[in-house]
């Protein structure tokens, strides 16, 4: 069984520029979630997915962070414009149930680094 | 609010040596799943474990225990006869049964020395 692609793995930018990053969870898994992990740190969720749906984004900064999961499987996260404390690793996860009422176990991709110059 | 703590940032130990992973949360569900999870240097999160607030037994896999208790709100992991392969971050995580989020801590870093 595949598991969670994720693309680019690396990518540099400037501060003020865009970036996307892409993410194809595990075939069949309803929900899916993207992390952000600041380095020495654990992973924070920005947010989760359930199939096409929003079930919570109150971590992301809507202000220039922004994600979307058409068709309820893959999915990409846009920062436009970037700052320097965007630099993290960002992980995308996906779990086969609901998300709510229990808790699904989480599989994680490789994650994209971004730096941020 | 949901908080995990992972007081232990680094860890090093010789190869063989046991080691006990220190896990405490904060949580006012009386119904919420802990997980363990590895990070090796390649970055991808490695799940390893879930226990729900129900179940205080104590599990082993191999070389790997978990030690569930209640009281003491902790949730501790325990490598015996450590290997170099085990060297990674660690992070453990409280999971929230109403939204199904998980929230980790900050992760301890094990190194294993031959």
């Amino acid at each position: 069984e595949a598991g969670v692609a994720q693309s680019p793995r690396y990518k540099i930018i400037e501060k003020r520029q865009s970036v996307a990053f892409w993410c194809n969870p595990i075939s069949g898994h309803a929900t899916l979630y993207w992390y952000q992990q600041i380095l020495g740190q654990g992973p924070k969720l920005l947010i989760q997915f359930q199939n096409n749906g929003v079930v919570d984004d109150s971590q992301l900064p809507k202000d220039r962070f922004s994600a979307e999961r058409l068709k309820g499987v893959d999915s990409t996260l846009k920062i436009q414009p970037a700052k320097l404390e965007d630099s993290a690793v960002y992980l995308c996860a996906s779990s086969f149930g609901s998300g709510t009422g229990t808790q699904e176990t989480q599989y994680f991709g490789p994650g994209t680094r971004l730096l941020v110059l | 609010a949901q908080k995990v703590t992972q007081a232990q940032t680094e860890i090093s130990v010789v190869e063989k040596e046991d080691v006990t992973l220190d896990c405490v949360y904060e949580t006012r569900d009386t119904t919420y799943y802990l997980f363990w999870y590895k990070q090796p240097p390649s970055g991808e999160l490695v799940f390893l474990i879930r226990r729900n607030s129900f179940d205080e037994q104590n599990e082993i896999s191999g070389r790997y225990s978990w030690n569930f208790q209640k009281s003491t709100s902790s949730f501790n992991f325990t490598i015996t006869a450590s290997q170099v392969v085990d060297s990674a971050v660690y992070f453990c995580a409280l999971g929230d049964t109403n939204a199904g989020k998980s929230t980790f801590g900050d992760g301890t870093t094990l190194t294993v020395k031959p």
